[in-house]
């Protein structure tokens, strides 16, 4: 239990381009998800909170008109990267939280590598 | 202020040695969560344990260990008889539980390598 999946694994696009990255719960609901990036050799860094039916919670210094977050439903949010620009080339790592109550945890996708060219 | 600090940035090991991975924890919360995260070369974090304020018992699971010490703000993982399977980075992360926060905060990572 507890699968996080993710979409695409890997995307290369030149700059200018939108991203969309897709981050489902696979058997279990969802009402948060969180999106988070990584650069080479180093920790994870939150980029927001998303929650099912509002709007996202950035935390400081992402742009949110840059990383657009949708959470429609209780299994997927996505995150789309809009005008890429090569410095956004990472890895983002979605997790969604679930578990019984009182036991929530937080399960990690298997991350997207976005390649901005 | 929430911080986790792994002091080692990189462990090398030869494989059925013992290896613990140190993770010391600061917070003002009376309740809050300590989890450790495995992700290995692939990228994905794998879920490897859950622990709250509360409960000091060391847990094992298998070649895996882990040590709750309150009294040091300590959540040690120690991880036995190591195989180049364990070969990741393996990350110890706070969940405080002020204002019902949700958010994970992470330490540094520590990258282990398992040598035949």
């Amino acid at each position: 239990g507890a699968v996080v999946s993710q979409h695409p694994s890997r995307v290369i696009c030149k700059s200018g381009t939108s991203v969309k990255i897709e981050c489902r719960s696979l058997d279990f609901q969802a009402t948060t998800m969180f999106w988070y990036r990584q650069f080479p050799k180093k920790s994870l860094m939150l980029m927001a909170t998303s929650n099912e039916g509002s709007k996202a919670t950035y935390e400081q210094g992402v742009e949110k008109d840059k990383f657009l977050i949708n959470h429609a439903s209780l299994t997927l949010s996505t995150l789309t990267v809009t005008s890429a620009h090569p410095e956004d080339s990472s890895f983002y790592i979605c997790s969604a939280r679930g578990g019984a109550m009182g036991e929530e945890t937080q399960y990690f996708g298997p991350g997207t590598r976005l390649l901005v060219l | 202020a929430q911080k986790v600090t792994q002091a080692q940035t990189e462990i090398s090991v030869v494989e059925k040695e013992d290896v613990t991975l140190d993770c010391v924890y600061e917070t003002r919360d009376t309740t809050y969560y300590l989890f450790w995260y495995k992700q290995p070369p692939s990228g994905e974090l794998v879920f490897l344990i859950r622990r709250n304020s509360f409960d000091e018992q060391n847990e094992i699971s298998g070649r895996y260990s882990w040590n709750f010490q309150k009294s040091t703000s300590s959540f040690n993982f120690t991880i036995t008889a190591s195989q180049v399977v364990d070969s990741a980075v393996y990350f110890c992360a706070l969940n405080p539980s002020q204002g019902g926060s949700e958010k994970l905060v992470f330490g540094k990572g520590t990258k282990l390598t398992v040598n035949p």
